[in-house]
């Protein structure tokens, strides 16, 4: 079955930088996914990249898309306090469902 | 904007009790999803329902039954409540001809089984 991973945990200043990480094995994949959880809270959508792109750029979200590599990425600018959640990649498979990689639990640092 | 909306928001059962969970879609959305998201775990597909009819099944227990009504409201039917069962479960709808968006989520129902 489909298969979707994340680094577990990272660890940022506020004001920098911050890169998630996401692979997938899904060769039919048709649109990503990054949803942001809150704890205690629900799925945010944060933004989605088409599968024929390799960069799109929402704000401070920036998503990069290696298909050959199956590596999907999220980069956010100027990282807030506000920012610390759980970050989720999925990948939306053949059958509509979303399946959705283990969470990068980032932690922002004033 | 409408949201997808579920209820109850909390939820606490006996082991061996039943529950059911409701999700209502965002009106015109014809398909919802449900999930279940663990303590410390990403969220797993239960099941998925298009224009009333099963349209595909993940890692739900025989004991979880679930259907989507004629106003296009599902419920999650969960029997012979297990302490495992607890977790956070999530209810999503989309539109089948919107092919780029990403599902909106409802705020999810907290079952805890004691």
């Amino acid at each position: 079955g489909e298969d979707v991973e994340q680094s577990l945990f990272l660890s940022v200043r506020e004001g920098d930088s911050s890169v998630i990480n996401c692979t997938y094995t899904d060769s039919s994949s048709t649109y990503l996914y990054w949803y942001k959880q809150e704890p205690g809270a629900g799925l945010q959508l944060l933004t989605y990249i088409f599968s024929n792109m390799d960069m799109k750029q929402d704000q401070r979200l920036t998503v990069l898309l290696n298909k050959k590599d199956k590596h999907l990425s999220l980069r956010i600018a100027d990282t807030q306090t506000g920012d610390s959640a759980i970050y989720f990649c999925a990948d939306r498979t053949g059958f509509q469902k979303l399946v959705f990689g283990t969470g990068t639990r980032l932690l922002v640092s004033p | 904007a409408a949201g997808v909306i579920q209820s109850p928001r909390h939820l606490i059962k006996e082991k061996r009790e039943t529950a059911t969970l409701k999700c209502y879609p965002i009106p015109r959305h014809d398909t919802v999803y449900w999930y279940q998201q663990g303590p410390g775990q990403d969220p797993q597909f239960l099941i998925s329902f298009y224009e009333k009819m099963q349209s595909d099944k993940g890692s739900i227990p025989d004991r979880f039954s679930a259907q989507q009504f004629s106003d296009y409201h599902s419920e999650l039917n969960m029997s012979s409540l297990e302490l495992g069962d607890s977790a956070l479960y999530f209810c999503a709808s989309s539109w089948q001809d919107s092919s780029n968006y990403g599902y909106t989520f409802g705020s999810g129902t907290r079952l805890t089984v004691v």
